[in-house]
């Protein structure tokens, strides 16, 4: 199993520029999630989803958007990339929402690198 | 409103010594509680858990406590080893729920 992957490790855009950052994973999971890292804030929640078409707002949405149509996968959207958006960012997956204690123990892909000029 | 804080931005400890790292939540709702550890350009990775009904889970060399009438829990590494150098985020959720809230991480750094 390749577990998490993202692509690409490390993207420079323009202010006003669009992008995809690319996630898969190979473990079946149901739920996957993309955070962002930034110094200081540790890792915050911007879009999750619990399954195949369905997705959900995390924690920092605004100027992202996602969506889920195989299990697979999970690409995050940039649509006008600004500067405030260059951080690391971290796909991660879990094995879902049959509930119980062990629902919450995501697998994280390796992250990837912005930087928005 | 930072749900989940580890006030102790850095931590540097002897090789072979305990390290103590801590962590607060605001939220009483939260019952499931892990720890993940992250090197520089990797992912995190999961440490170990434990859940509310509980207040003690060990897994080798790390434990970790829980104080729920305090909403406190705290990750005990003994002994520390060169390889436990890392970023260490404390998380929280709630049963049957996959959302995790993460707390800013603390730099552990082990002296040989």
């Amino acid at each position: 199993n390749a577990g998490v992957t993202q692509t690409p490790k490390f993207q420079v855009l323009k202010t006003g520029q669009s992008m995809t950052l690319q996630c898969a994973q190979d473990m079946n999971h149901e739920y996957m999630s993309w955070y962002r890292q930034d110094p200081g804030m540790g890792l915050r929640l911007i879009h999750y989803s619990v399954g195949a078409g369905i997705t959900d707002q995390g924690e920092v949405p605004n100027g992202y958007n996602v969506s889920r149509s195989t299990t697979e996968d999970f690409p995050l959207r940039l649509l006008s990339a600004a500067p405030s958006q260059t951080s690391v960012y971290f796909c991660a997956s879990s094995s879902g929402t049959s509930g119980g204690w062990g629902s919450g123990t995501q697998y994280f892909g390796p992250g990837t690198r912005l930087l928005v000029l | 409103d930072q749900q989940v804080k580890q006030n102790s931005p850095s931590l540097s400890v002897q090789e072979g010594r305990i390290s103590i790292l801590n962590c607060d939540y605001t939220n009483s709702m939260f019952d499931y509680f892990l720890w993940y550890k992250k090197y520089p350009a990797e992912g995190p990775t999961f440490l170990i858990s434990i859940s509310s009904i509980k207040d003690k889970n060990e897994d080798g060399r790390f434990t970790v406590f829980l104080n729920k009438s305090a909403k406190h829990l705290s990750l005990h590494i003994v002994p520390s080893q060169p390889g436990d150098s890392a970023v260490y985020f404390c998380a929280a959720s709630n049963f049957g729920n996959e959302k995790l809230t993460f707390g800013t991480g603390t730099r552990l750094t082990i002296i040989p």
